[in-house]
């Protein structure tokens, strides 16, 4: 059955440094989104993406944040200098043109920032 | 802004009983409703869709029930195993979707451990 991957499955930096947090969704899908949770807290949307453009994104996904698509098959999230706070569990999810409402989520990485 | 309530943050039932979860909702009258099953450390998986127009939706030993008055849905587990213990999440169309986003608000999750 097809599935959205994501690497790493555990990151660590150091506060300050950058991290790109890598994505392929599944190959026929056309809407692209990532989450986070932080520990004990809820699923949070961050941003979504299609037809090669941010088409949403929330109030955490500030300057700091980018998201690019490089090639037909990766989705990448870009934290320019990571903060404490932004610990957390990133997840990839994608979703077809027919059935758009319905996500499909990566396993998602883990992101220590020390 | 739109909030999602899960009404317990964990709930405990013998095998083989139904499970019933709450999700309640404010500040919105979405089109639908999802729900998702969430395992220690994993992503979400998606269980159910129901559409407002929908009033009960059944898949395998799933039933969701949607009540748009009472701004509510009920999701149940018949017969429940071990293999059912894990966060159940209600999720709701963000805020902005639609128009190439169709993200979702999820509730914060009730753990159900079910008990041999």
């Amino acid at each position: 059955e097809p599935e959205v991957t994501q690497t790493p499955s555990h990151q660590v930096t150091q506060m300050g440094q950058e991290v790109i947090l890598r994505c392929v969704p599944i190959s026929n899908h056309l809407y692209f989104y990532w989450y986070r949770q932080i520990l004990g807290q809820k699923v949070e949307f961050l941003v979504s993406f299609y037809n090669n453009e941010i088409s949403e994104k929330s109030e955490i996904f500030d300057d700091q944040f980018s998201v690019e698509r490089p090639d037909g098959s990766n989705f990448t999230l870009k934290i320019r200098s990571t903060k404490l706070e932004d610990s957390a569990m990133y997840f990839c999810a994608s979703s077809e043109a027919l059935e758009r409402y319905q996500a499909f989520f990566g396993q998602g990485t883990r992101l220590t920032v020390v | 802004s739109q909030k999602i309530e899960q009404n317990s943050e964990a709930l405990n039932i013998q095998e083989g009983k139904t499970a019933t979860l709450t999700c309640n909702y404010t500040n919105y009258s979405p089109a639908y409703l999802q729900w998702y099953r969430q395992d220690p450390g994993r992503g979400p998986v998606f269980l159910l869709l129901i559409r407002e127009n929908e009033k009960e939706k059944r898949k395998e030993r799933l039933k969701v029930t949607f009540d748009t008055t009472l701004k509510q849905s009920l999701f149940h587990i018949t017969a429940s195993q071990p293999a059912d213990s894990a966060t159940y999440l209600c999720a709701l169309p963000g805020e902005y979707s639609g128009a190439g986003s169709y993200q979702l608000t999820f509730g914060k999750g009730t753990k159900l451990s079910v008990i041999p």
